[in-house]
């Protein structure tokens, strides 16, 4: 079974510049996650789908950030402008419901804004 | 205001012997929590969990203590494996329709 794709992995940005994240993931798993992850920190949740619906996106800086996930299958995330504190590494997970608490990772993009 | 503690930043222990690391919360709400297991240039995998109506879960070599009354637990494992080297997070969530809240991480290095 693959697992979680994310593209690309690395991205070096300069600030103002817009970034995308891409994520594939597991094939029949329903709800698909966004994380960011500071150095020194763990995940922080930005946005969670249940197939093609947002359903909690509380998290998400909407003035800069915004994602998508158009036939409930894959996802990207986008940001515009980039600002020096969105440097981090954007996790993408999956789990095969609603409320499964077993969520499975990408590798993960990191970002850099210079 | 961090919800999941791991004051510990890193734990060395002897291949062999028992890892012990600790997570504290502070949310009463709290009702499930996990560890997940991160390698390098990984994203974190799922380890273990454990219900609020439980106290202890186990699996193979890996066993989980959870004390409601001090807000408090504890991943053991036994023994320590070198593969067992990784940065550790405990996660909790306070229902299935909640987000889970990660801790900072510990790095357990399983010395020789």
């Amino acid at each position: 079974e693959a697992g979680v794709v994310q593209s690309p992995r690395y991205k070096i940005i300069e600030k103002k510049q817009p970034v995308a994240f891409w994520c594939n993931p597991i094939s029949g798993h329903n709800t698909l996650y966004w994380y960011r992850q500071n150095l020194g920190q763990g995940p922080e949740l930005l946005i969670r789908y249940e197939n093609e619906e947002a359903v909690d996106d509380s998290q998400l800086p909407k003035d800069r950030f915004s994602a998508e996930r158009l036939k409930g299958v894959d996802s990207t995330l986008k940001i515009q402008p980039a600002e020096l504190g969105d440097s981090a590494v954007y996790l993408c997970a999956s789990s095969y419901e609603q409320g499964n608490y077993e969520q499975y990772f990408g590798p993960g993009t990191r970002l850099t804004v210079t | 205001d961090q919800q999941v503690k791991q004051n510990s930043p890193s734990l060395s222990v002897q291949e062999g012997r028992i890892s012990i690391l600790n997570c504290d919360y502070t949310n009463s709400m709290f009702d499930y929590f996990l560890w997940y297991k991160k390698y390098p240039a990984e994203g974190p995998t799922f380890l273990i969990s454990i219900s609020s109506i439980k106290d202890k879960n186990e699996d193979g070599r890996f066993t989980v203590f959870l004390n409601k009354s001090a807000k408090h637990l504890s991943l053991h494992i036994v023994p320590s494996q070198p593969g067992d080297s990784a940065v550790y997070f405990c996660a909790a969530s306070a229902g299935r329709d909640d987000k889970i809240i990660f801790g900072k991480g510990t790095r357990l290095h399983i010395l020789p």
